[in-house]
């Protein structure tokens, strides 16, 4: 069965460090895979999205993720933390067809220290 | 307006009260979802619904019905409810296929008493 694991429910990093937010999924068939953040009493929202395309994805407020196959990781990462990316985070993975539902990660809470 | 609408936001019941939560979205997708989210548990599927005449059981439905009133609107009721449903629930939505994006509504905080 498919699955996602966050490694970490909860991550503290210094602002202006390096952020590191481990994915890795479980998969028999090519997966899409999603980074979703949730800022303090909102709702989820996109970060960014692997869909076959490029490896390495881009997405919004400096955060991009690389696939490997290899590896069945899809880490996510952000050179220079800021005291706004506190939030938390969650990695999804999908397949193709119709009826393939999110199968969503446990999330990891990430702390931005001054 | 947000692309995905509940209601209420907060609301506080007793125990083996009625209750239901509301959503409606705006980005005309045939997908609808409710989660509900607690601590340590991320997010669990309660129901989904790929069309006005397709309602499906998620991995958490019991205690739980809902109602696709149009292809905007999607509902949820807890028949009666009990201190454990006390969470966080999330209205999503989403376009066919594997690879879209799902939108998600700002949560309905439900405390049961």
């Amino acid at each position: 069965a498919q699955s996602v694991t966050q490694l970490g429910s909860h991550v503290s990093v210094s602002e202006g460090a390096l952020v590191l937010l481990r994915c890795n999924y479980s998969s028999s068939v090519p997966p899409y895979l999603f980074w979703y953040v949730q800022y303090p009493n909102q709702g989820l929202q996109l970060l960014l999205k692997y869909t076959s395309a490029a490896t390495l994805v881009k997405g919004i407020n400096g955060f991009e993720a690389e696939f490997k196959k290899s590896e069945t990781s899809f880490h996510l990462t952000k050179p220079s933390a800021h005291m706004s990316d506190a939030a938390e985070y969650f990695c999804a993975v999908s397949y193709a067809g119709n009826n393939r539902k999110l199968i969503w990660g446990l999330g990891t809470s990430l702390a931005v220290n001054p | 307006d947000a692309d995905v609408t509940q209601t209420p936001r907060n609301r506080i019941t007793k125990t083996g009260k009625r209750i239901m939560l509301e959503c409606s979205q705006t980005k005309g997708h045939d997908r609808m979802y409710w989660y509900r989210q607690d601590p340590g548990l991320g997010l669990r599927l309660i129901y989904y619904s790929f069309d006005v005449k397709d309602i499906n059981k998620g991995e958490i439905s019991d205690g739980y019905s809902v109602s696709r009133q149009a292809q905007a609107k999607f509902s949820l009721s807890l028949e009666s409810a009990i201190p454990n449903q006390t969470a966080l629930y999330f209205c999503a939505t989403s376009g066919e296929g594997g690879n879209t994006e799902a939108f998600f509504g700002q949560g309905t905080r439900l405390t049961v008493v």
